[in-house]
């Protein structure tokens, strides 16, 4: 089993629609969440970090369910620019040396 | 400032060709980090940097080296290349003081023939 899974996708969605993306991970020991953007050849860019208690950010909810390992992010009012390739980032903290290991990426791409 | 940097942008090698990645950064980072992207695989750390003089190896080590020697680069040096090492580079660096966010630089296209 991967570390970090993610659906790949593509996810197809019109302009203004809300889409999600769930994110599981493996190890219960996970301690720090993020969600990173990449944009097309170009390099991945912090999104945002996911809390315990969930957290937004403009149209951006980041949700955490240490239970089932998994975490969500949702778009709402989705607008061209948001087409991109999201990576779901787990960081784990062992022994002084950070492991930060990074999901394969789900490719949204938003249509006019 | 300019963040993280990395040269050359873009490469071809032939096989068994040596080359060194350069990576530099501007905003004082602990730490530093070298990955490979390829297509279904995600991001896979090669070596990584908790300070000047040090390194480490990450999940897929094998066939690079590294070297620290300033605390602002890391140079990811590949002594005989393979054309399985062709790929997307991308160094990052981060800080506790940024909250251990990673920066990234624009990556290096590698290509072996």
């Amino acid at each position: 089993r991967k570390e970090v899974e993610q659906d790949p996708g593509p996810f197809n969605v019109p302009e203004g629609a809300t889409v999600a993306f769930n994110c599981t991970y493996s190890n219960s020991a996970s301690q720090s969440f993020f969600w990173y953007r990449q944009d097309c050849r170009k390099e991945p860019k912090l999104l945002m970090s996911v809390y315990s208690s969930g957290n937004e950010d403009g149209r951006f909810t980041a949700q955490l369910n240490r239970a089932s390992q998994y975490i969500s992010l949702l778009i709402r009012d989705s607008k061209l620019s948001d087409s991109a390739t999201y990576l779901c980032v787990v960081n784990v903290w062992n022994f002084g040396n950070e492991k930060l290991t990074f999901g394969t990426g789900t490719r949204l791409t938003i249509i006019p | 400032n300019a963040g993280v940097t990395q040269t050359p942008k873009f490469r071809v090698l032939k096989t068994g060709q040596s080359m060194t990645l350069l990576c530099a950064q501007d905003m004082n980072h602990e730490y530093m980090y070298w990955y490979r992207q390829d297509p279904g695989m995600g991001l896979r750390l090669i070596h990584y940097s908790v300070g000047e003089g040090t390194t480490a190896k990450g999940e897929v080590p094998d066939g690079y080296n590294v070297s620290r020697l300033k605390k602002q680069n890391f140079l990811l040096g590949l002594e005989s290349a393979a054309p399985s090492q062709t790929s997307v580079y991308f160094c990052a660096s981060s800080s506790w003081r940024d909250g251990n966010e990673q920066f990234f630089g624009p990556g290096t296209r590698l290509t072996v023939l």
